[in-house]
């Protein structure tokens, strides 16, 4: 069982659609990512939560916003997509510890997401 | 900048059997992290096994251990006693310890199939 939640499991959506993706974590974790995975590929950081508060930002295009209403939720919104866009989208947590660079990161099921 | 590479796409080993995954990356910095993580077809990403780079005892996990060779920036993960719940896809991850740009850089991959 995953100890990262992430919903919806699959989304399909047209270019003009505003949507959100959701994580969630009960461990205690204050570090939490969003990374973008294309097929065959490894995942591409976007962005990272410390603290509730936005750490990195990988110049990320606007149309992804993150947000993160508290210690244990994680979302991304979604607006005006292209499909290049189309990926699986992992989200993540860690400890932090002295930094987050050390700590194992556990990772979520992923969000399959198809831009139309 | 920093940069992981996995020469081996693709990897078969028979159940039983041991196979080693190469990982080299680059980087000018003294303290940082490395991490194997594992991702088997349609399912989340676990962590495998971690290395800081300031310790010389290579890390081991049960059957999965590291060679981890500083000076020639090379972190190899080797299965011992392969099973078949090893498929999976395998990604070397870079951690660099925070001091400026937090990067966590995976690599290309390799897929490992263990066959019966």
């Amino acid at each position: 069982d995953t100890e990262v939640t992430q919903t919806p499991k699959h989304l399909v959506m047209g270019m003009t659609n505003k949507k959100s993706l959701k994580c969630e974590q009960h461990m205690g974790h204050r570090a939490m990512y969003w990374y973008k995975q294309k097929a065959k590929k490894p995942p591409e950081l976007m962005f990272v939560y410390s603290y509730e508060k936005l750490s990195i930002n990988e110049s990320v295009p606007s149309r992804f916003s993150p947000e993160c209403p508290n210690s244990s939720l994680l979302n991304l919104h979604l607006h005006a997509l292209q499909p290049e866009d189309s990926a699986l989208y992992l989200c993540a947590s860690s400890q932090v510890d002295l930094g987050f660079s050390n700590q194992p990161q556990h990772f979520g099921d992923g969000t399959r997401l198809s831009i139309l | 900048a920093q940069t992981v590479t996995q020469s081996q796409p693709e990897m078969s080993v028979q159940e039983a059997e041991t196979v080693t995954l190469s990982c080299t990356y680059d980087t000018s910095e003294s303290n940082y992290y490395l991490f194997w993580y594992k991702q088997p077809p349609s399912r989340q990403m676990i962590l495998v096994i971690r290395q800081e780079a300031y310790k010389q005892q290579n890390a081991t996990e049960n059957r999965f251990s590291v060679n981890f060779q500083k000076a020639a920036k090379s972190f190899s993960l080797k299965i011992s006693d392969s099973q078949l719940g090893d498929t999976a896809m395998y990604f070397c991850a870079f951690m660099k310890q925070p001091s400026g740009t937090y990067k966590y850089i995976f690599g290309t991959g390799t897929r490992l199939k263990v066959l019966a």
